[in-house]
């Protein structure tokens, strides 16, 4: 069946340092991906898309990579805060219809 | 501009029991889903709302759990009887289009079945 997973269940970085968040979907017709932060006892919020025509997007501190070949997603966070502890979550979409959650991955930034 | 609002925030109810959900999403959205969230879980969606049509209720247990959008706006969940496995945050997202776009999201309600 369809799943999109993550490589490290828990991030640890330092305050200061990048952080690179992976994630593996099965489904090649694919074509929206997404990730999400989400904070103790908040509903998830979108940090930055990509389209499946694309490899990579740019946002504010944040970059995602897709690489379609071997159905993988990242999300890089440059100069990681404090304030970017939280659990990501990757998420592939088909077509506009259900949108797929993975399991997660917990960032923990040391100050 | 208002996010998307859920109510109640927390709810504890026994095995057996009935429990409603409620949400108002952004104005404007077209598109309503409830997602399921079980605790160390990514969201799973249960239904998928397009205006007042359901677009994708294939993961929503339909012998339990039951979902309306009847004037296109705001939603309720209900589940009726609650099992156990049911304990998880029920989170409530809108968009302006289709799945596709940005999805906000609502606080959620976690549900505590005993």
């Amino acid at each position: 069946g369809e799943s999109v997973g993550l490589h490290l269940p828990t991030l640890s970085v330092q305050e200061g340092d990048n952080s690179i968040i992976n994630c593996a979907y099965s489904n090649s017709a694919s074509d929206y991906f997404i990730w999400y932060k989400q904070e103790s006892g908040k509903g998830p919020q979108f940090i930055i898309d990509i389209r499946s025509n694309m490899d990579k997007r740019q946002g504010q501190r944040v970059t995602v990579l897709l690489n379609k070949t071997v159905k993988h997603l990242s999300l890089q966070i440059a100069a990681t805060q404090p304030g970017d502890s939280a659990v990501y979550f990757c998420a592939e979409n088909t077509g506009g219809f259900k949108t797929i959650f993975g399991a997660g991955t917990r960032l923990f930034v040391k100050a | 501009e208002a996010g998307v609002a859920q109510s109640p925030r927390y709810k504890i109810i026994e095995k057996r029991q009935s429990v409603a959900f409620w949400c108002n999403p952004i104005s404007g959205h077209a598109t309503l889903y409830w997602y399921q969230q079980i605790l160390g879980q990514g969201p799973k969606l249960l239904i998928q709302f397009q205006n007042n049509g359901v677009v994708d209720d294939s993961q929503l247990p339909k012998d339990r759990f039951s979902a309306e959008r009847l004037k296109g706006v705001d939603s309720t969940l209900k589940i009726q009887p609650a099992k156990l496995e049911d304990s998880a945050v029920y989170l409530c997202a809108s968009s302006l289009g289709s799945s596709d776009n940005e999805q906000f999201f609502g606080p959620g309600t976690r549900l505590t079945v005993l």
